[in-house]
């Protein structure tokens, strides 16, 4: 563990809000994801970067937005047009795209008020 | 296309028993497959990657490209094994991110 954080670990968010998930990594990788965690359905990729000030949409993309200003972080905003926004948020890192080991950061649980 | 296909969203097992979870997948060229597992309260981690060969807390998965298959088998199952499973795919181009499959849940039961 550790080398991968988020923060907070539980998020509650009220009708109309936006609200941003951190995620940093120490690991000097240059590849960053967003997932989303609901029973049933897996892992869904919202967003990935494959290197700074660069992120492309994943399969699940609308309702979030995402930048990478730094290596080491890449903040998900989860915006009011996201309806259903209540679940489970997984950030990973990995040293490029392809077939890297991703490194799962320990989650946020978003709740919506 | 890529895609990854876990047929068993719950598989639940006796202690001592045999377990395979079934992973199939979908992709033209030659992929590289991998197991991901997720336990209690714990963060999601590698379990195993075929191009790794290794047997990893007893379990292996061999890469079958005639079946498309990378199932993951452990000859007897343990309490501890209970965990969300996941597998995954990366397609030979190297430039995109890991195609996963929706999950199966182990459960071993004493």
């Amino acid at each position: 563990d550790g080398g991968i954080t988020q923060s907070p670990k539980y998020l509650f968010r009220k009708e109309g809000q936006n609200v941003t998930l951190s995620c940093e990594q120490n690991l000097n990788h240059d590849a960053m994801y967003w997932y989303r965690q609901d029973p049933g359905q897996g892992l869904r990729l919202i967003y990935y970067s494959q290197i700074v000030n660069d992120f492309q949409k994943g399969d699940i993309a609308e309702g979030y937005s995402v930048s990478r200003e730094k290596k080491e972080s890449f903040p998900l905003t989860v915006t009011s047009a996201q309806k259903n926004p209540t679940a489970f948020y997984l950030c990973a890192s990995s040293v490029g795209l392809g077939p890297r080991t991703q490194y799962f950061g320990p989650g946020t649980r978003l709740l919506v008020l | 296309a890529q895609r990854v296909t876990q047929p068993e969203k719950l598989l639940s097992v006796f202690k001592g028993a045999p377990v395979e979870l079934k992973c199939n997948y979908s992709y033209s060229g030659s992929p590289e497959l991998f197991w991901y597992v997720q336990y209690s309260r714990q963060r999601l981690q590698l379990l195993l990657r075929h191009i790794s060969r290794e047997s990893i807390k007893g379990f292996t998965a061999d890469l079958n490209k005639g079946e498309t298959s990378f199932h993951l088998k452990k000859p007897f199952a343990q309490e501890e094994d209970s965990a969300m499973y996941y597998c995954a795919l990366s397609g030979n181009s190297g430039n995109t991110p890991l195609v996963f499959g929706k999950g199966t849940r182990l459960s071993v039961i004493a």
